[in-house]
C-alpha cells in the first residue's frame, strides 16, 4: 500500500533564504507525485506534480521538486523564500495512477522576516 | 466560475449525535472526494464518488457514509459521533478528463464533537 512520510512538521526559514521540504514515499508500483499547498484560511491547491517524463518539475512561483526513484523521494525546494510562502505544504502520492491520493502529514513553513 | 463549496462552515455536535456535511463540486466535475484533516494526522482519505457511485473507501468505520446526487453534489454523514471525529472535513472534485491528480478543494467544514 502507498504511504507518504514528511518528517518535518515545522520548518522556520529566514526570508530570502533557501528551503527544502522533505517527502519520501513507499510504493511497490509506479507512482504519480504531488505537492499541495494550504495558505492560511484557504483550501488546498495543487502546487506541482510529477506524472512522467522529466524528473524535475517546477511551479509558477519558483518552487521545484525532483523525483528520485532510487531514494523514493520527492523533495520540494525553493532558492529564496518570501513571506507569502508561509503555508502548510502536503506531499501526496497516487499509486499506479489510480484515483486516490494519499497525503503526508504536512510541513508548516514559517518565514522569518 | 464557482469553486467547490461546502456547508456548513462550522458544526458543533455532542457525542452520539449525527452530523451531515454537504459539498457542491465545480460545475462539470463528476467526481467528489472526502478527506478528514485531524490535528497532526494530515489528510485521511474517506470516500470517493463518481457518477453517483461509491468508487473507493478509506479505512474508516461504517458509521461514516455518504452519497452523491444526480447533480453530482455530495453528502457525508457521520453517525454515532465520537470525540475523535472532531476534525476539518474537506471535499474535493475532479474534472474526470483522465486522472491527472489535480483535486480542487473546498475550504472545509469544521466539526467539533463535545
Amino acid at each position: 500500500a502507498q504511504s507518504v512520510t514528511q518528517l518535518d512538521s515545522q520548518v522556520p526559514v529566514f526570508e530570502e533564504a533557501p528551503v527544502e521540504l522533505r517527502c519520501n514515499y513507499s510504493s511497490s508500483v509506479s507512482v504519480y507525485l504531488f505537492w499541495y499547498v494550504q495558505y492560511p484560511n484557504q483550501g488546498l491547491q495543487l502546487l506541482l506534480k510529477y506524472l512522467s517524463g522529466s524528473t524535475l518539475v517546477e511551479s509558477i512561483n519558483g518552487f521545484e521538486a525532483e523525483f528520485n526513484k532510487s531514494q523514493t523521494s520527492f523533495h520540494l525546494r525553493k532558492p529564496s523564500v518570501h513571506i507569502s510562502d508561509t503555508a502548510e505544504y502536503f506531499c501526496a502520492v497516487s499509486e499506479g495512477g489510480n484515483e486516490k491520493l494519499t497525503f503526508g502529514t504536512g510541513t508548516r513553513l514559517t518565514i522569518i522576516p | 466560475e464557482a469553486g467547490v463549496t461546502q456547508s456548513p462552515t462550522h458544526l458543533i455536535k455532542t457525542r452520539g449525535q449525527q452530523a451531515t456535511l454537504r459539498c457542491s463540486p465545480i460545475s462539470g466535475h463528476t467526481s467528489v472526494y472526502w478527506y478528514q484533516q485531524a490535528l497532526g494526522l494530515g489528510l485521511q482519505f474517506l470516500l470517493w464518488y463518481d457518477e453517483g457511485e461509491e468508487r473507493n473507501r478509506g479505512n474508516f468505520p461504517p458509521r461514516f457514509s455518504g452519497r452523491q446526487f444526480p447533480n453530482y453534489s455530495s453528502e457525508l454523514n457521520v453517525n454515532a459521533l465520537e470525540l475523535e471525529d472532531s476534525a476539518l472535513y474537506l471535499c474535493a472534485s475532479n474534472g474526470g478528463q483522465g486522472w491527472t491528480g489535480e483535486l480542487f478543494f473546498g475550504e472545509g467544514s469544521r466539526l467539533t464533537v463535545l
